[in-house]
């Protein structure tokens, strides 16, 4: 069956600008996670869904980030006004349960989004 | 705290074996993951061990896991070339949340 898919895979945008990520997570999963990939770390948790709620949203870097979901479906991550330092990758992962080992996240692809 | 620590790159001959170590933080970890990323593709998780496991074997992979030192490895028996690849070490903070190191390109030469 398909699997998690992210759109846009890449995105070039100028600084100032807002962009919107999006993440089709696999049908059926209840839990959705935004990680974030900078070149050369690991993987930074940003939100966590449940459901369309998000009861962990300790990861949002600044308030210039936020995420919605809706239909426990597709979800969507906003960044207002970017920053150079925003360039990463955004990945996306979903779960059939919110817990983790009896219940492994599915990664999307992620979307590769530059800054200028 | 929540700190991963592994080697960034690993070079390795086909058909010997490889072994990627990581040191984690959180002694109330859970479980520990290894994930592998292929180039363009998002992670899969490979395997994971629950904390109070010395020793996991999955085929070709063998997980290790020194909970004393917060040391786990990852051995993959006979590496072939799609074996290269980044392999990412996580544990669970949570239920719900993975802290992962910055991987490790594993490179396989003929």
């Amino acid at each position: 069956g398909a699997g998690v898919s992210q759109s846009p895979s890449n995105k070039v945008t100028e600084k100032g600008k807002d962009v919107e990520l999006r993440c089709d997570p696999i049908s059926g999963h209840t839990a959705l996670y935004w990680y974030r990939q900078r070149l050369g770390q690991g993987l930074e948790f940003l939100i966590y869904f449940q459901g369309n709620s998000a009861p962990d949203k300790s990861g949002l870097p600044s308030d210039r980030f936020s995420a919605e979901r809706t239909g426990e479906s597709v979800s969507t991550l906003t960044i207002q006004r970017t920053q150079q330092e925003d360039s990463a990758v955004y990945l996306c992962a979903s779960s059939l349960l919110g817990e983790t080992a009896h219940s492994p996240l599915h990664f999307g692809n992620g979307t590769r989004l530059t800054v200028t | 705290g929540e700190d991963v620590e592994q080697s960034l790159f690993l070079s390795v001959r086909e058909g010997d074996s490889s072994v990627i170590n990581c040191t984690y933080t959180d002694s109330s970890s859970t479980y520990l993951y290894w994930y592998k990323q292929e180039p363009g593709a998002g992670l899969q998780l490979l395997t994971y061990i629950f904390s109070n496991m010395d020793m996991k074997q999955d085929q070709r992979l063998t997980v290790l896991l020194n909970k004393k030192d917060k040391h786990l490895s990852l051995r993959i028996a006979d590496t072939q070339t799609g074996d290269s690849a980044i392999y990412f070490c996580a544990e669970s903070i949570n239920d719900y949340k993975l802290s992962f190191g910055a991987g490790t390109t594993v490179t396989v030469r003929a």
